[in-house]
């Protein structure tokens, strides 16, 4: 059964530094991987995926993330945080050789931004 | 280009009772999925329906049931509820059921339960 681990509920940076979530993930194959981001009062929206292929994955707002299979890590990275960032994000994981086709979530990232 | 709407957005209700949310998926997605995210944690799998059938369901009690409508839309049902089924309760839409697909999530129903 595939799982998925956020290290750290909360996050904390200063405007303009780096940013790194992370993920671990179990799974018996190489899985779909993604992470949404959830802003207060909404649902969650895609802020990238790896599937196949290139494993450092570029997506919205300059967030990116690299697939790892020896470390089963997909962590996610930004270079300078912006106050906009402030939001829960979120790591999901499918397992493609389960038959379950259903993401698995992470319990989630606060990433609070400082000015 | 509508997204995924839920409804309600909030509502309160006591132990015992039932209730109904609803929800319409982004236009041109057919799939429907249903998650429970409680306070501080992550979303939860409930069920998931495809052609008006429940296609996979997650570790939820028969109190949970669902429906999917001809036009793609669905609704959650909770009976005999209990305190720890409140909860924000997300509806998720995609093209087919593929795991690579991306999920477009509505902003939820948060249920409260007294």
């Amino acid at each position: 059964a595939q799982s998925v681990t956020q290290l750290g509920s909360h996050v904390s940076v200063s405007e303009g530094a780096l940013v790194l979530l992370r993920c671990n993930y179990s799974s018996s194959v190489p899985p779909y991987l993604f992470w949404y981001v959830q802003y207060p009062n909404q649902g969650l929206q895609l802020l990238l995926k790896y599937t196949t292929g290139a494993t450092l994955v570029k997506g919205i707002n300059g967030f990116e993330a690299e697939f790892k299979k020896s470390e089963t890590s997909f962590h996610l990275t930004k270079p300078s945080a912006h106050m906009s960032d402030a939001a829960e994000y979120f790591c999901a994981v499918t397992d493609p050789s389960g038959g379950s086709y259903i993401p698995t979530f992470g319990r989630g990232t606060s990433l609070i931004v400082h000015p | 280009d509508a997204g995924v709407t839920q409804s309600p957005t909030h509502l309160i209700k006591t132990r015992g009772q039932q209730v109904t949310l609803r929800c319409s998926p982004k236009s041109g997605h057919d799939t429907v999925s249903w998650y429970q995210q409680a306070l501080g944690q992550g979303p939860q799998f409930i069920f998931q329906y495809y052609e008006e059938e429940e296609r996979q369901r997650g570790n939820f009690p028969d109190r949970f049931s669902g429906h999917q409508f001809p036009n793609y839309s669905s609704e959650l049902n909770v009976n005999a509820l209990l305190l720890g089924d409140s909860a924000l309760y997300l509806c998720a839409s995609s093209l087919g059921t593929s795991g690579a697909n991306v999920l477009t999530f509505g902003a939820g129903s948060r249920l409260t339960v007294l």
